[in-house]
């Protein structure tokens, strides 16, 4: 059974970069058939994809246009999980992220992490 | 970008029929999925590829998708269903949410 996990500080200061990990136990991130991808959900609102990294041998990114001057994914092969790094934070991107498998076939989600709130303030 | 539609909130009687639409610009073209999220926990994909069930979902869940809109449709609610409702597609590379419908089980 795929089972991803977030971690990561739960409290970020403004300014300063939001860095995420998520694990993934149960399956491959270099399985060449799923994009490793992070989505956020600011409190009381909607889900908003953020990127992701898709990885076969090299690694292909593609990011949320709204964010992609702040945002960085990554894969670390030798962990099997990938990264999220948002840069120049503010009260805006308070959040609960999520770590998600994105299906090639098909374009869904069908694993997802329990999420992760992280709050930027100071 | 592309933009998905969906109702801010559905009520349905226990036991009845709630039908949850998602517009969009020829979404007919496109295929859609579905999630259920309930507070606290991460979504769920109850629909994917329009009409697909993945396995453990009841089939009192179906889906449709023609012209510019798709429907999730849930037959004999049960309280249980209550929850937040996203559909989402793929549109240039990138993945497009709906902004949500709470359904409500009366």
């Amino acid at each position: 059974q795929v089972q991803l996990q977030e971690s990561g500080p739960g409290l970020v200061k403004p300014s300063e970069t939001l860095s995420l990990t998520c694990g993934v136990s149960g399956g491959s991130v270099t399985s060449g058939s799923y994009y490793c991808s992070w989505i956020r959900q600011p409190p009381g609102k909607g889900l908003e994809w953020i990127g992701y990294m898709y990885y076969s041998g090299s690694g292909s990114t593609n990011y949320n246009p709204s964010l992609k001057s702040r945002v960085t994914i990554s894969v670390d092969v030798s962990k099997n999980q990938f990264s999220l790094k948002l840069s120049s934070v503010t009260a805006a991107d308070t959040a609960v992220y999520y770590c998600a498998r994105g299906r090639i076939q098909g374009y869904y989600f069908d694993y997802w992490g329990p999420g992760m709130l992280v709050t930027v303030s100071s | 970008s592309y933009e998905l539609t969906q109702p801010l909130s559905v009520s349905v009687a226990l036991g009845q029929t709630a039908r949850i639409t998602c517009g969009g610009n020829n979404i007919g073209s496109k295929n859609v999925h579905w999630y259920k999220q309930k507070p606290g926990q991460a979504p769920v994909v109850v629909i994917y590829r329009d009409s697909n069930r993945p396995s453990g979902i009841p089939e009192r869940f179906s889906g449709s998708n023609s012209g510019n809109r798709a429907t999730l449709t849930i037959s004999r609610a049960q309280a249980g269903d209550e929850a937040d409702y996203y559909c989402q597609v793929w549109d240039s590379s990138t993945w497009v949410f709906g902004g949500g419908t709470k359904l409500t089980v009366l």
